[in-house]
């Protein structure tokens, strides 16, 4: 089975561009969360969408947006890159928003330059 | 609100010595207790974890950890770690019911074990 899968792996952008984020959940999962984790700190949550719905948002600004499809799957979007964004952003996956258990993704390394 | 405190920020340890990881967190609500593994450039592989129960918890590796409310903490423990344990390890809560489920991370704490 396949696990957790994002893209890209790793993405150079520069200031003031714009960016896609993409991940897919494991196979029955219906929840998505985004987590950004900057160089030697934890991972921060962003986003959680359960069923297409926005269940849940971090502190982060509006130029952070996310949506997921029918087929579950997910998209993080980052409007006007800041030097401040480049991260490593964790997709995870689980079957229900109160479960448990969360299966992280590789992740999508973002340098902004 | 909730937090997670990983007291140090690394911790350096020889072969086949015991170790040691400290969290504590601190909420006005109940709480399930995760640790996550991180190698270099790769995502979180959950350890263990404690929803309710026996407060001493078993996971994967040979790693255990203990939840003691009292103290509001939840130390990672392994007897003997191995060159191949050498990894960043994040210590998580996650608020105990509710419909959002995002976990709240500590800073991580580095294990570094030499040889």
């Amino acid at each position: 089975d396949a696990g957790v899968t994002q893209s890209p792996t790793h993405l150079i952008k520069t200031r003031g561009q714009q960016v896609t984020l993409r991940c897919s959940p494991i196979s029955g999962h219906k929840s998505v969360s985004w987590y950004q984790q900057v160089l030697g700190q934890g991972p921060q949550f962003i986003f959680q969408y359960y069923e297409k719905e926005e269940r849940g948002r971090g502190n982060f600004p509006d130029r952070f947006s996310a949506r997921q499809f029918p087929n579950y799957s997910s998209e993080l979007n980052v409007n006007a890159l800041l030097l401040g964004d480049s991260a490593l952003y964790l997709c995870a996956s689980s079957l229900a928003t109160a479960n448990t258990e969360a299966f992280f993704g590789q992740g999508t390394r973002l340098t902004v330059v | 609100a909730q937090s997670v405190t990983q007291l140090d920020s690394q911790v350096p340890v020889f072969e086949e010595a015991p170790v040691e990881l400290r969290c504590n967190y601190s909420s006005s609500v109940s709480v399930y207790l995760f640790w996550y593994v991180q190698y270099p450039n790769q995502g979180l592989q959950l350890l263990l974890k404690y929803l309710s129960g026996s407060t001493l918890v078993k996971g994967i590796n040979g790693f255990e950890a203990e939840f003691n409310k009292s103290q509001t903490s939840f130390h990672l423990r392994k007897p003997s770690v191995h060159i191949s344990d050498t990894a960043e390890y994040f210590c998580a809560v996650k608020n105990y019911g509710g419909s959002q489920g995002n976990l709240i991370f500590g800073k991580g704490t580095k294990l570094s074990v030499k040889p």
